[in-house]
């Protein structure tokens, strides 16, 4: 049973296209976050949800938008992409507090 | 604001030879929890182990091992009997109170055969 699932798992788009990648968790968690990793490996929290309540919204450009319809899934649409918002971008989940995050498999996105 | 240096971008050690990841971290908070995840070619973000602030005893998880210094901030990985299955990108990370986890840049570490 896959406890935090991302679809697509990779996207190829152009740029100015909007896109959405969806996400969803089974672990009854109360928190999910989205994350970007960049070509450098470097991995930064974007947003998180808890209880369908936006918590944290770091500097992210507005074209990123998170809808969360339900406390088991957290979406991740982006309008109008650009060359630098090719990434692989992660979503995660836990229990609110000091807890652990499960991370999904990750969604490779490719903006041409 | 916090911060997380991981200052050894890349290690190599032998199989079954023990290897060291070395990680500091900034912050003005007593209570916060620190992890080490992995991140094998496959991308999964796997949690290695983690460390309570509050406790001074060092976390274990079989052949993964912490030294927790908190005076010093400083929280580094030991891996014993290095097998090729731990060739990873391996990550530091700090989580506070306001549940905002911070990652460092990571190590990555490969395995000689």
């Amino acid at each position: 049973d896959t406890a935090v699932s991302q679809t697509p798992k990779y996207l190829v788009t152009q740029m100015g296209n909007d896109k959405s990648i969806k996400c969803e968790q089974n672990l009854g968690h109360d928190t999910m976050y989205w994350y970007k990793q960049d070509s450098k490996k470097f991995l930064k929290i974007m947003f998180s949800y808890n209880n369908k309540e936006l918590i944290i919204n770091e500097t992210v450009p507005n074209r990123f938008s998170p809808k969360s319809p339900d406390k088991a899934h957290l979406n991740l649409h982006i309008n109008s992409l650009e060359l630098g918002d090719s990434a692989v971008y992660f979503c995660a989940s836990s229990h609110v507090g000091y807890n652990e995050q499960f991370f999904g498999p990750g969604t490779r996105l490719t903006v041409l | 604001a916090q911060t997380v240096t991981q200052s050894q971008p890349e290690m190599s050690v032998q199989e079954a030879e023990t290897v060291t990841l070395s990680c500091t971290y900034d912050t003005s908070e007593s209570d916060y929890y620190l992890f080490w995840y992995k991140q094998p070619p496959s991308r999964q973000m796997i949690l290695v182990i983690r460390q309570e602030a509050y406790k001074q005893q060092n976390a274990t998880e079989n052949r993964f091992s912490v030294n927790f210094q908190k005076a010093a901030k400083s929280f580094s990985l030991k891996i014993s009997d290095s097998q090729l299955g731990d060739a990873a990108m391996y990550f530091c990370a700090y989580r506070n109170r306001d549940d905002k986890i911070i990652f460092g840049k990571g190590t990555r570490l490969h395995i000689l055969p």
